[in-house]
């Protein structure tokens, strides 16, 4: 058991460029959670994927944003044409079952110049 | 909708105090409840978990007890040290099995 995974552990960028994420999750987890933690506040649910489909969306998700699960083991989460707001850490989490507690990986922080 | 309501922080006591941390819920069904940790610099960690009313979840001397008729899960230790400075998370798990978390409350314990 390695753990979740995330890179890079810190990206910063120029407002209006694309950034992508990725998380590895502990291997056979088959679901596979990303959430958004501003400072000072708790994670926000994001998305979230069993195997390779994606099952649920947050409203926090606008268009600009999308997750791949492809083959149903790592995943990416792609912020296009980034804006200010978009500045935040982001949480990458797996599980193996149905309400089995959720391993959490260290992040990847986001800076928007 | 769910919800998670915490008490705010932070939370300043001295080594071997007692350690009460305050966690509500709203929620249609019945949720389960866990509390996390995150020390500086790392990713959430799973403290302790309960999945029906009445469960207590514990470790490492900390203890909650899900309690549905006053829909709280507070956290809590007899006697709190300095290692366990961090911020602290309470969250519960819908029928999708998505966490709704708490603001968290940051715990610091001075020697």
């Amino acid at each position: 058991d390695t753990g979740v995974s995330q890179n890079p552990r810190h990206k910063i960028t120029k407002r209006g460029q694309n950034v992508t994420f990725r998380c590895d999750p502990i291997s056979e987890h088959n679901r596979l959670y990303w959430y958004r933690q501003t400072l000072g506040q708790g994670p926000e649910f994001l998305t979230y994927f069993q195997n390779e489909a994606q099952l649920e969306k947050s409203r926090l998700l606008s268009d600009r944003f999308s997750a791949e699960r492809p083959k149903g083991s790592f995943s990416t989460l792609e912020i296009q044409r980034t804006e200010q707001g978009d500045s935040a850490m982001y949480l990458c989490a797996s599980s193996s079952l149905d309400g089995a507690p959720q391993h959490f990986g260290d992040g990847t922080r986001l800076s928007i110049l | 909708g769910n919800s998670v309501t915490q008490m705010e922080g932070p939370v300043t006591l001295s080594e071997e105090a007692f350690l009460t941390i305050n966690c509500t819920y709203t929620a249609t069904g019945y949720p389960s409840l866990f509390w996390y940790v995150q020390y500086p610099g790392e990713g959430l960690q799973l403290l302790l978990k309960a999945t029906k009313a009445d469960d207590k979840g514990s470790n490492k001397g900390f203890e909650a007890t899900y309690r549905k008729e006053t829909t709280s899960f507070h956290l809590e230790k007899g006697s709190v040290q300095v290692s366990d400075s961090a911020v602290y998370f309470c969250a519960l798990s819908d029928s999708t099995y998505k966490y709704i978390f708490g603001t968290g409350t940051r715990l610091k314990v001075l020697a």
